[in-house]
């Protein structure tokens, strides 16, 4: 079975304030890691993958195998980043896409 | 205009009633995903489909049925045996074989009166 844990419902930071989101996962095989971003009023969409190693503004995450984490960070928060944050999982060669609870960030101005 | 559409936006249903929302992609993707969104509990898969004429239970099927008769539409019916039906549903599709990036619908909220 595959899981991804999301431990804050809701997190606020004041603005230029370093942002941590945490995501831990649960699964048996090689995992794909995401983190997808809604902001008010508009669709679901994809903020980062770990297999890309890139940054999405301002945002990145890295794999941690051995601690199972996939935690997105950010040095200096900003306002437009109040959104809500979800991570999720897949495993290569396996479609189906598992979605943590969602956490809630709020930049505080 | 390339993405996925679900209609209609809102959906009232009569309890007893089965009801079915629609999701159409012009993307040329081969999977497809639907999702039930309750506060506080994220996004929780109900079906997906790899593929045309296949598709898998997820984690909350059971009250919901599929159909994948075409490659663009991933319809998702909501049968009386749903017991709290009264949700938010989001439809995604993606490229098969290793998903790079899951495109989402814009939704549809289904209140049950």
């Amino acid at each position: 079975a595959q899981r991804v844990t999301q431990p804050e419902k809701l997190l606020s930071v004041f603005k230029g304030a370093p942002v941590e989101l945490k995501c831990n996962y649960s699964y048996s095989g090689s995992p794909e890691l995401f983190w997808y971003v809604q902001y008010s009023r508009q669709r679901l969409q994809l903020l980062l993958r770990h297999i890309s190693r890139e940054s999405i503004k301002g945002f990145t995450a890295d794999l941690n195998k051995g601690e199972t984490s996939f935690h997105l960070k950010k040095p200096f928060a900003q306002e437009e980043d109040s959104a809500m944050y979800y991570c999720a999982l897949s495993g290569f060669g396996n479609e189906k896409l598992t979605f943590g609870t969602g956490t809630r960030l709020t930049i505080i101005p | 205009d390339g993405g996925i559409t679900q209609s209609p936006k809102y959906l009232f249903r009569k309890e007893g009633q089965n009801v079915t929302l629609s999701c159409e992609q012009n993307l040329n993707h081969d999977a497809m995903y639907w999702y039930r969104q309750d506060p506080g509990q994220g996004l929780r898969l109900i079906y997906y489909s790899q593929i045309v004429n296949d598709f898998q239970k997820g984690d909350i099927a059971e009250g919901y049925s599929v159909s994948r008769e075409k490659k663009e539409s991933f319809p998702l019916t909501v049968t009386s045996a749903q017991k709290n039906p009264t949700a938010f549903y989001l439809c995604a599709s993606s490229f098969s074989m290793r998903i790079t990036e899951a495109f989402f619908g814009q939704g549809t909220r289904l209140t049950v009166v």
